[in-house]
């Protein structure tokens, strides 16, 4: 099986603007989270989807929001972008959510100038 | 607040020598505790994990220890070998949502 798939990989953009991240999970999983991760903070949960509906939320701003399609792939957007938003986003799919294992992809590296 | 915490950024082994990655938690509600190890440009993969209802699991060359009323885990690799250099996450699940440490970095030396 494929394994999660985020693209784009890195993304360069400037305060004020909005981004759009995209998450593939592994075929059959109908779970994704979304982490952030910065230097000194490890990965600090944003959000999680099943089957379309955010079933759980993060400590982030309104900025922050997701979206979860039917083919179980996920977008996460952020607006109005701040510096201290430059960081590695990752995702993670599981079949349901409640199994210990998430299956991580590579991150997508946001530069914010 | 940070709930789950690695309180070493780095850590050097010589190869062939016992890594000990330690962590801490403070809410006794966790049902499971895990392990991912980082290689730089890709994604955490899972290493081990271990219910809160035992003590200790053993995969391979990897062992987790779980002393609950110390709200500590730990982490041994025996032996430790230079492809286990990385960065190693701990991590603790709440129902669906996860929480993870800020990360320690091993540097296995050959």
């Amino acid at each position: 099986k494929a394994g999660v798939t985020q693209t784009p990989r890195y993304l360069i953009k400037t305060r004020g603007q909005q981004v759009t991240l995209s998450c593939s999970p592994i075929s059959g999983h109908r779970s994704v989270s979304w982490y952030q991760q910065t230097p000194g903070q490890g990965l600090q949960f944003l959000f999680e989807y099943f089957s379309e509906t955010q079933r759980n939320k993060g400590n982030f701003p309104g900025r922050f929001s997701g979206r979860q399609f039917s083919n179980s792939r996920s977008e996460m957007n952020v607006s109005t972008l701040e510096l201290g938003d430059s960081a590695l986003y990752l995702c993670a799919s599981s079949l349901t959510g409640t199994q210990v294992t998430q299956y991580f992809g590579p991150g997508t590296r946001l530069l914010v100038l | 607040d940070q709930q789950v915490k690695q309180n070493s950024p780095s850590l050097s082994v010589q190869e062939g020598r016992i890594s000990i990655l330690n962590c801490d938690y403070t809410n006794s509600m966790f049902d499971y505790f895990l392990w991912y190890k980082k290689y730089p440009a890709e994604g955490p993969t899972f290493l081990i994990s271990i219910s809160s209802i035992k003590d200790k699991n053993e995969d391979g060359r990897f062992t987790v220890f779980l002393n609950k009323s110390a709200k500590h885990l730990s982490l041994h690799i025996v032996p430790s070998q230079p492809g286990d250099s990385a960065v190693y996450f701990c991590a603790a699940s709440l129902g669906n949502q996860f929480y993870f440490g800020t990360g320690t970095s091993l540097t296995v030396i050959p």
